[in-house]
């Protein structure tokens, strides 16, 4: 198991475009993070999936963001309608127990 | 004010000082992460602490909860050390981390 995979690392899009981003996290992980990372900043969480249920999201998910875990192993995050405010580097992180994080290399968004 | 309040917020020294980056916070916590991040984005945990003291290689790190306070610790740093450095805690009955702003250590050799 090679850790936690994120794609793309980055992404330059225009406004009003719409974003995917994946997340392979460690693969007996069931627990799954979804983080955004502005400039000068420390990550803030976004959303949170236990297998393939989303426990918990961030008022800071607008309505544009949606995330998926459909079959409990990959994640995807989708931003629609992109706006610059979004440009953030996206992190994704999992873990088995509570404790014991494994973060992945992160996806930089760039909103032109 | 923030729930996790990281100091300094930049530090430079010179290679082979002994380095102390603090981190406060303001909530009852379960558990605390010292990640390292370096340009690029990724993140690597260093430690996760919930009392006492833990020692791996030339860094350590310590933790006192009835005073909301941990500390970072590196001992003859090194060029290579340079990176920010982030505290983060889990609160009670809570399964997401939250962050300080981190602290951007710079080692001149």
């Amino acid at each position: 198991d090679t850790g936690v995979s994120q794609n793309p690392r980055h992404k330059i899009t225009k406004r009003g475009q719409n974003v995917t981003f994946r997340c392979d996290p460690i693969s007996e992980h069931n627990r799954l993070y979804w983080y955004r990372q502005t400039l000068g900043q420390g990550p803030e969480f976004l959303t949170y999936f236990q297998n393939e249920a989303q426990l918990e999201k961030s008022r800071l998910l607008s309505d544009r963001f949606s995330a998926e875990r459909p079959k409990g192993s990959f994640s995807t995050l989708e931003i629609q309608r992109t706006e610059q405010g979004d440009s953030a580097m996206y992190l994704c992180a999992s873990s088995q127990a509570l404790y014991g994080y494994t973060f992945g290399s992160g996806t930089r968004l760039t909103v032109v | 004010k923030n729930e996790v309040e990281q100091s300094p917020q930049n530090l430079t020294a010179q290679e082979g000082e002994f380095i102390t980056i603090n981190c406060s916070y303001s909530v009852g916590i379960s558990a605390l992460h010292w990640l390292q991040q370096h340009p690029g984005g990724g993140i690597v945990s260093l430690f996760m602490l919930s009392s006492g003291k833990k020692k791996h290689g030339r860094l350590i790190a310590t933790i006192n909860i009835q005073e909301k306070h941990s500390s970072l610790h590196i001992t003859a740093s090194h060029p290579r050390d340079s990176a920010v450095y982030i505290c983060a805690v889990y609160n009670f009955g809570n399964e997401k981390l939250t962050f300080g702003t981190g602290t951007r250590l710079t080692i001149i050799p």
